[in-house]
């Protein structure tokens, strides 16, 4: 049973598409993010939600726009991909107000745009 | 808001060296303090944390971490390395609150050479 899980691991595209990553994370959490690995290894904190409503929100471009259907998902979806939106995107879950519980990582979804 | 360096790029030591991984944060405020480890191509694990009490705290695979307030620092210390301990090692941090998302150090890469 997978904690959270992400889906495409994989995704390579060419430049202009638009293209969705899933996230689903079954641990109860109430809050659920997405973070942007860069090629340095660099973790940084894009969006985040909390059973549903966007409470974090970086200077991430509009072209990335996250969707939270309930509190078990969270999408992230691309629009206009450029060379260097390559990166792994994690998704991690957590309760919101309990900061020593820590975050429960995805496995990731490495995107390639070519 | 909170920031996190982690001094060492890359360390390289022999299977049964002492490891000491540096991590000093920047925060006015009470904080939660994490270890991630990440090993080639998978996501990112939780070492050990630290919210309150016991400054020394014990984490999976022999690992060890010291939260010092007055030098804001929360190193990271194995007595023996082996060469599965060959992984990218993220300090991270957050208000004691929860409130506020992990913010990660830069990380730093081990490689253990037998």
């Amino acid at each position: 049973d997978t904690a959270v899980s992400q889906t495409p691991k994989y995704l390579v595209t060419q430049m202009g598409n638009d293209k969705s990553i899933k996230c689903e994370q079954n641990l109860g959490h109430d809050t659920m993010y997405w973070y942007k690995q860069d090629s340095k290894k660099f973790l940084k904190i894009m969006f985040s939600y909390n059973n549903k409503e966007l409470i974090i929100n970086e200077t991430v471009p509009n072209r990335f726009s996250p969707k939270s259907p309930d509190k078990a998902h969270l999408n992230l979806h691309i629009n206009s991909l450029e060379l260097g939106d390559s990166a792994v995107y994690f998704c991690a879950s957590s309760y919101l107000g309990q900061g020593n519980y820590g975050y429960t990582f995805g496995s990731g979804t490495r995107l390639t745009v070519v | 808001a909170q920031s996190v360096s982690q001094h060492n790029h890359h360390v390289i030591l022999s299977e049964a060296a002492s490891l000491e991984l540096g991590c000093n944060y920047s925060y006015g405020g009470t904080v939660n303090l994490f270890w991630y480890v990440q090993y080639p191509g998978q996501h990112l694990q939780l070492l050990l944390k630290y919210f309150s009490g016991d400054p020394l705290v014990k984490g999976i695979k022999g690992f060890e971490a010291e939260f010092i307030k007055s030098k804001f620092s929360f190193n990271l210390r194995k007595p023996s390395v082996q060469w599965s301990d060959t992984a990218e090692y993220f300090c991270a941090v957050n208000a004691n609150s929860g409130n506020t998302p992990l913010v990660f150090g830069k990380g730093t890469r081990l490689s253990v050479i037998a």
